[in-house]
């Protein structure tokens, strides 16, 4: 099974602030990763699919970027909205497909 | 606009049986692999299961392989899932999801329903 690992567990910033949130896995997923936002009381939301594309509808300040065992969430300026949980999630080796455990983005 | 509408949930003895259903409108649900998803209270997400358009092909999660069965009725446009020997740390809500792609699925999931909780305890 493929882990992955999102860093940090709880990031603190202020809207307007840029986010990055890091997801590492323990083998090559190559650049099958996608991100997931999700509030609380509702379903995740598509984000990020192959590493650096962005699903439809999703706003230009989110973007993805790396390969191999490294990726990265990135939220150029914060808005109120954005603060959630974010999921990285690997479909390198289906069906066997595994999340991170998520990183909470909170407002400091 | 896509809407997946999860049904089924409640509260069950462990040992016993529960069958999930998830009806679609908005989309051409014929085309699409879906796939069921679930999080247990207060955890992360864990993918469960995944049915191809047609329906012959099904991929399990180790954890349920055995004990769940995905299916699906393309001419009421809903998907199924017979869950079976229920044990506690099957607790979750259960969502079902689309895949991102039409026919080959590609693993990613691009509309998600509202979920429905099913909780396994004596």
């Amino acid at each position: 099974e493929i882990v992955l690992t999102q860093s940090p567990a709880t990031l603190s910033l202020s809207p307007g602030e840029r986010a990055t949130l890091s997801c590492r896995a323990s083998q090559s997923v190559r650049s099958y990763l996608g991100w997931y936002q999700q509030k609380p009381g509702q379903a995740p939301r598509l984000l990020i699919y192959g590493a650096s594309n962005r699903a439809t509808g999703i706003p230009g300040r989110f973007s993805g970027s790396g390969s191999g065992t490294d990726f990265t969430l990135t939220i150029s300026s914060l808005e109120p909205e954005d603060f959630a949980v974010y999921y990285c999630q690997q479909r390198s080796n289906w069906p066997q497909i595994t999340f991170g455990q998520g990183t909470r983005l909170e407002i400091k | 606009q896509v809407q997946l509408v999860e049904s089924g949930g409640g509260v069950v003895q462990p040992g016993r049986s529960l069958r999930l259903s998830c009806a679609a409108s908005g989309f051409a649900f014929s085309r699409y692999p879906i796939h069921w998803v679930r999080q247990a209270p207060g955890k992360g997400l864990e993918w469960v299961t995944v049915i191809a358009n047609d329906g012959k092909d099904k991929h399990y999660a180790d954890s349920v392989k055995g004990r769940f069965t995905i299916s699906r009725d393309n001419s009421k446009n809903t998907l199924f899932l017979q869950m079976n020997s229920l044990r506690t740390e099957d607790t979750a809500v259960y969502y079902c999801a689309r895949d991102l792609k039409i026919a080959a699925a590609d693993y990613y999931f691009d509309s998600w329903g509202q979920g429905t909780l099913v909780t396994v305890s004596s």
